[in-house]
């Protein structure tokens, strides 16, 4: 399986500030996703981050408050810009393995905004 | 993306067989049946997936109705640790980088009483 982990687990940010959370993957994988979990709700994909190129975003989420970077096959990371309160969620990385046709999640980054 | 809809929560206890439901009237010939499950404090992890025949893993077994409206996660012998929020997501699986998404619903909320 795909080991994932991010950086950092947990943070308490003010209003206003930008955290960047960092994705590394144990392989090289072509397809990296962000998603986010708002307290007591499901997972709501934010964007699919691809490598070389501009991330796709959902609807809803723009890149000027969450740019993505894709260097490598291996690793991603996910700006939280401009925080306020409502921006208070999990964040999870995710990416999709062909190997075992399934998808893996990190453990997520609990991000808590004051 | 096609919908799932799943009861918000059940019960079971342990050792015992649970049976997970999850409608999905508007399949399309090419969406799989995807179930992760969510443990507390977890990212997602995947359970299950199949297409048209039932499915066994070391984990579930996943039984997919003749017209494919719905389908049923089997936990044969459920345990504490089983405690989770199961999701059952159709992936579109015609091909394409963006397919292999996962769109999350509210899930089954399974709770295992000792």
């Amino acid at each position: 399986s795909a080991v994932i982990s991010q950086k950092p687990s947990r943070d308490i940010c003010q209003r206003g500030t930008s955290l960047t959370i960092q994705c590394q993957v144990d392989s090289q994988v072509t397809m990296m996703f962000w998603y986010r979990q708002q307290p007591g709700q499901s997972l709501t994909l934010i964007a699919t981050a691809n490598q070389g190129s501009e991330a796709t975003y959902e609807s809803g989420f723009v890149i000027d408050k969450f740019p993505i970077s894709r260097p490598n096959l291996t690793f991603s990371t996910l700006t939280v810009s401009n925080m306020s309160p409502e921006d208070s969620s999990i964040y999870l990385c995710s990416v999709f393995s062909r190997n075992y046709n399934e998808q893996f999640f990190g453990p997520g980054t609990r991000l808590t905004v004051l | 993306d096609a919908k799932t809809t799943q009861p918000n929560s059940m019960e079971s206890n342990e050792e015992e067989p649970v049976h997970l439901p999850c409608n999905h009237s508007t399949i399309s010939g090419t969406d799989y049946i995807h179930w992760y499950r969510q443990l507390p404090s977890q990212g997602p992890e995947y359970v299950i997936h199949g297409l048209t025949s039932n499915v066994n893993n070391r984990m579930a077994s996943l039984a997919i109705a003749e017209d494919r409206k719905s389908s049923t996660l089997i936990l044969h012998r459920a345990t504490l640790r089983d405690a989770a929020v199961y999701y059952c997501i159709l992936r579109d699986g015609s091909g394409g980088g963006s397919n292999y998404k996962l769109t999350f619903g509210k899930g089954t909320l399974l709770t295992v009483n000792p």
